[in-house]
């Protein structure tokens, strides 16, 4: 199946750093999607891009498919940015439903 | 809008007991996902529902899994019996429309197993 890998796996900032967090995947993908663990558990969907470039307030997400790669860019860092963020991409066979996710970027934001 | 809703938020059974974590997802989402989360990973697909119908159920463990969505609204996900090894978080995950769309998930259900 797809292989994604994602880096760095930690990263500890000060709050106000900007970070830019990194998702590999193995396989063209047609479905590529961003989400935030908290650390009480919830998984919240950040972006869905499977190309091109999204922006959502401080955060912005850009997917070079072409290059298999996806970047997610985290600016002026806040405190409730700690937790876990994840990419997720289809499963080989072209399902797009069936997502593969990650093993994540754990993420502190030390105020 | 209410977002997906799980319960228990907690569990915490002896191996060999039977468990059933219960999900009501967002109000009009037909495709309804159950997920494993173990520690230190990302959550993993164990079924896939478009209304009341499971479409895919391969990562499904059949022998001790069970699960249904009658009515094609709330499911329900049942493990009988428990072992060590699944002691995890159970995630639920709703989509409104394009199964490949944005999914939308539950607080989870995590699960201990003595």
């Amino acid at each position: 199946g797809i292989q994604v890998e994602q880096s760095p796996p930690d990263l500890i900032l000060q709050e106000g750093a900007n970070s830019t967090l990194r998702c590999n995947f193995s396989d063209s993908v047609n479905n590529l999607q961003w989400f935030h663990q908290n650390p009480w558990g919830q998984l919240i969907n950040l972006f869905y891009i499977p190309s091109g470039t999204k922006q959502n307030g401080r955060l912005s997400a850009t997917t070079v498919a072409t290059e298999r790669y996806s970047l997610l860019y985290i600016s002026s860092s806040q405190t409730t940015d700690s937790g876990v963020y994840f990419c997720a991409v289809p499963s080989s066979g072209g399902s797009n439903y069936k997502l593969t996710f990650g093993k994540g970027t754990l993420l502190t934001v030390n105020p | 809008e209410a977002g997906v809703v799980q319960s228990p938020r907690y569990k915490i059974i002896e191996k060999k007991q039977p468990v059933a974590f219960w999900c009501n997802p967002i109000s009009g989402h037909n495709t309804l996902y159950w997920y494993r989360q173990n520690l230190g990973q990302g959550p993993e697909l164990l079924i896939r529902y478009e209304n009341e119908e499971a479409v895919d159920d391969s990562q499904l463990p059949k022998d001790r899994f069970s699960a249904e969505r009658l009515k094609g609204v709330d499911s329900t996900l049942k493990i009988q019996p428990a072992e060590l090894g699944d002691s995890a978080v159970y995630l639920c995950a709703t989509v409104a429309g394009d199964p490949a769309d944005t999914q939308y998930f539950g607080p989870g259900t995590r699960l201990t197993v003595l």
